[in-house]
C-alpha cells in the first residue's frame, strides 16, 4: 500500500523560507513523477512543480525561481525548497505520485507576519 | 501560461448525465495535452478520476468517462449519484508544465 506523508509546514513571515517534505512508502520516488499541487484557502487547485524518473524538473511561472523541488532516493522523500515567501504562497501543499494515483493528506504554509 | 475555463458550477439530477468541460484559452486541447481529471470532496485531498484524455483508474465508477469535445477536454457522468457531488478539476499539462482549470462545482439535486 502506498503512503505519502507531507510535513513541514507552518507559519512564516513574508520573505521567508521553508522546507516541506513528503516520505514515501510502498513507491519509489525516483522511479515515478512526483508533483507538488496547492490549493489556497477556499480556491482551487494549483500545480507547483515536479521531477520526473530521469531528474528533469518543472515549475510554474508563479514559483519559478522561488522553489525548489528535490528528492533523497536514500530516503525516498521529495522536498520542496521554497524561498521569498509572499502571502500567495499561503495554502495546503500535496505532494501527487505517479499518474497522481497518490496523494498525501497535505500540509499548510501560512506566510504572514 | 495557459488559462483552462471549466463551468464554475453545475447541477445534475440523481441519475442524470452532465459534462463537464475544460477548455484553453492556448488554442484546442488534444489528446497531446494528456488531460486528467480530479474529484475533490469537502476536507479531502483531490482524486484522481481520469488520467491521459480518457483511462480510468481502477477505483473510477464506470458512469466517468473522459473525451474530446469540440476542441476541449470533456468529463461525462453518466447516471449521477449523491455520492458524485463534489469539485471536479481538470489538469492539462503543456510541454512538462502542469495547468489546473478552475474548478467545477457539481450539485446533484
Amino acid at each position: 500500500e502506498v503512503h505519502l506523508v507531507e510535513s513541514g509546514g507552518g507559519l512564516v513571515q513574508p520573505g521567508g523560507s521553508l522546507r516541506l517534505s513528503c516520505v514515501a512508502s510502498g513507491i519509489t520516488v525516483s522511479s515515478v513523477y512526483m508533483n507538488w499541487v496547492r490549493q489556497a484557502p477556499g480556491k482551487g487547485l494549483e500545480w507547483v512543480s515536479n521531477v520526473n524518473s530521469g531528474g528533469s524538473t518543472f515549475y510554474a511561472d508563479s514559483v519559478k525561481g522561488r522553489f525548489t523541488i528535490s528528492r533523497d532516493n536514500s530516503k525516498n522523500t521529495l522536498y520542496l525548497e521554497m524561498n521569498i515567501l509572499r502571502g500567495d504562497d499561503t495554502a495546503v501543499y500535496y505532494c501527487a505520485a505517479g499518474q497522481f494515483e497518490y496523494w498525501g493528506q497535505g500540509t499548510l504554509v501560512t506566510v504572514s507576519s | 501560461q495557459a488559462v483552462l475555463t471549466q463551468e464554475p458550477s453545475l447541477t445534475v439530477s440523481p441519475g442524470g448525465t452532465v459534462t463537464l468541460t475544460c477548455g484553453s484559452n492556448s488554442g484546442t486541447v488534444t489528446s497531446g495535452h494528456h488531460t486528467y481529471w480530479f474529484q475533490q470532496k469537502p476536507g479531502q485531498a483531490p482524486r484522481a478520476l481520469i488520467y491521459s484524455t480518457n483511462n480510468r483508474h481502477s477505483w473510477t465508477p464506470a458512469r466517468f468517462s473522459g473525451s474530446l469535445l469540440g476542441g476541449k477536454a470533456a468529463l461525462t457522468l453518466w447516471g449521477a449519484q449523491p455520492e458524485d457531488e463534489a469539485d471536479y478539476y481538470c489538469l492539462v499539462w503543456y510541454s512538462g508544465l502542469g495547468v489546473f482549470g478552475g474548478g467545477t462545482k457539481l450539485t446533484v439535486l
